[in-house]
């Protein structure tokens, strides 16, 4: 069984289209994120989730809206697409134990978002 | 600003080679430095890792070496093999960030049978 299951994985989308990617995890992990990689392999943090609640919102447009319905579930919705949010998005997640850092953070294999 | 940053940005190596990537980091509160692998199509995934308490972790033909007062931080692949072509990504995160992960540009690497 995958550890880090996101759907779909290939998404193909108009600009101005509003388009959700969900994301779930059996590890009976505490914490879940989304990370964005551009073209360029850049790998960037955009959220984190701890028990369902909001810990980390980098700078990323509020076009973007996460939502965790329980813990092993974290969904990215995208209002109003753009072409600069072609990439590919993953979901990750890992068991945060308190004021300790170092945690294996697994990822999902992601979802390549293409917007024309 | 980038917070971490690696070099090369790829690197050609024989097979049975010995591949050497860096990172610098600039923030002194970072205390867990990751590296992860990530082949074509696939999510990244954690290698080794290392805490800056110990100058050295070695996992098999992989050896991080850790210089903290020069913030710096490497990843060595001893006896390459074209199975390790891969981009890799070293990483840093600080105690309390909820493991939030700051991560290089990558460094893709191939390696030649």
């Amino acid at each position: 069984d995958t550890a880090v299951s996101q759907t779909p994985k290939y998404l193909v989308t108009q600009m101005g289209n509003d388009k959700s990617i969900k994301c779930e995890q059996n590890l009976g992990h505490d914490t879940m994120y989304w990370y964005k990689q551009d073209s360029k392999k850049f790998l960037k943090i955009m959220f984190s989730y701890n028990n369902k609640e909001l810990i980390i919102n980098e700078t990323v447009p509020n076009r973007f809206s996460p939502k965790s319905p329980d813990k092993a579930h974290l969904n990215l919705h995208i209002n109003s697409l753009e072409l600069g949010d072609s990439a590919v998005y993953f979901c990750a997640s890992t068991h945060t134990r308190a004021r300790v850092a170092g945690n294996t953070i697994y990822f999902g294999e992601g979802s390549w978002l293409t917007v024309v | 600003q980038q917070q971490v940053k690696q070099s090369p940005q790829s690197l050609i190596v024989q097979k049975g080679g010995i591949s050497i990537i860096n990172c610098a980091y600039e923030n002194t509160a970072f205390d867990y430095f990751p590296w992860y692998q990530q082949f074509p199509g696939k999510g990244p995934a954690l290698l080794i890792a290392i805490r800056p308490d110990v100058s050295e972790k070695k996992e098999g033909r992989f050896t991080i070496s850790f210089n903290k007062s020069a913030k710096q931080f490497s990843l060595h692949i001893m006896d390459s093999q074209p199975g390790d072509s891969a981009t890799y990504f070293c990483a840093a995160s600080m105690r309390g960030s909820q493991g939030n992960l700051i991560f290089g540009k990558g460094t893709k690497l191939s390696v030649k049978p």
